[in-house]
């Protein structure tokens, strides 16, 4: 069964870095049949994708135009666990974030996994 | 950017009637990538249907969905009371993946 645990700071100062970590059980985080995501909500902008990474060969990301520019996502074998940061961080950034799995073609699927969310507030 | 319009907003039942939501998309979802999700306050969202109309493993036989192109439904077949939640739909055809606005289903 897999699991994520996600970890990281409840509040950040406007104009910082957010930086979340999500740590797999499971499954390898190198997996050919995943794609690993983050997924924010918050009143304003409801349930919103920011970006995934994935590994067929090598390593891929795709992330959300909204984000593009200000977001990273990356995978960290030796831990099993992959990471967001978020550059710039503003008050509309307030959310709860979450990591979540999805499976990659040719057996696509939406998001069967998710970790627990973390409420993350951009407050002075 | 494919937008995904839910309705209605809010929808105020018994427990035991059945329900429908609807999901419009602006332009097709290729290959019925759509799927539906559960949410309860405080919970990650739950994957109820992938494909359009599949369901997710566990997920009992009163839920099902249809639908192809721009239009699909997701219907309730008897509402028990623990299915008194908000309801998503999700396109993952198309990169930038996009949820719906959700559709708040509440008790009477």
């Amino acid at each position: 069964q897999i699991h994520m645990e996600q970890s990281g700071p409840r509040v950040v100062r406007p104009s910082q870095t957010l930086s979340l970590t999500c740590t797999i059980s499971g499954e390898y985080v190198s997996t050919n049949s995943a794609a690993w995501s983050w997924v924010r909500q918050s009143p304003s902008r409801g349930l919103e994708w920011l970006g995934r990474t994935s590994f067929r060969s090598r390593w891929s990301v795709d992330y959300a135009p909204s984000v593009r520019g200000r977001i990273t996502i990356k995978a960290d074998r030796a831990k099993n666990l992959f990471s967001l940061q978020l550059d710039s961080m503003t008050p509309d950034d307030t959310a709860v974030y979450y990591c979540a799995r999805a499976q990659q073609p040719p057996n696509e699927t939406p998001f069967q996994y998710w970790g627990q969310g973390i409420l993350v507030t951009v407050s002075s | 950017e494919i937008v995904l319009t839910q309705s209605p907003d809010t929808l105020s039942l018994s427990p035991g009637e059945r329900v429908t939501l609807s999901c419009r998309a602006s332009q097709t979802v290729a290959r019925n990538f759509l799927a539906w999700y559960q949410q309860k306050r405080g919970q990650p969202p739950r994957l109820l249907i992938y494909g359009a109309s599949s369901r997710a493993t566990g997920v009992p036989g009163r839920f099902s969905a249809g639908g192809s192109g721009t239009d699909f439904s997701l219907t309730i077949d008897g509402l028990d009371p623990e299915d008194f939640a908000v309801y998503y739909c999700q396109q993952y055809d198309n990169s930038p993946l996009t949820f719906g606005g959700g559709t708040r289903v509440e008790i009477k």
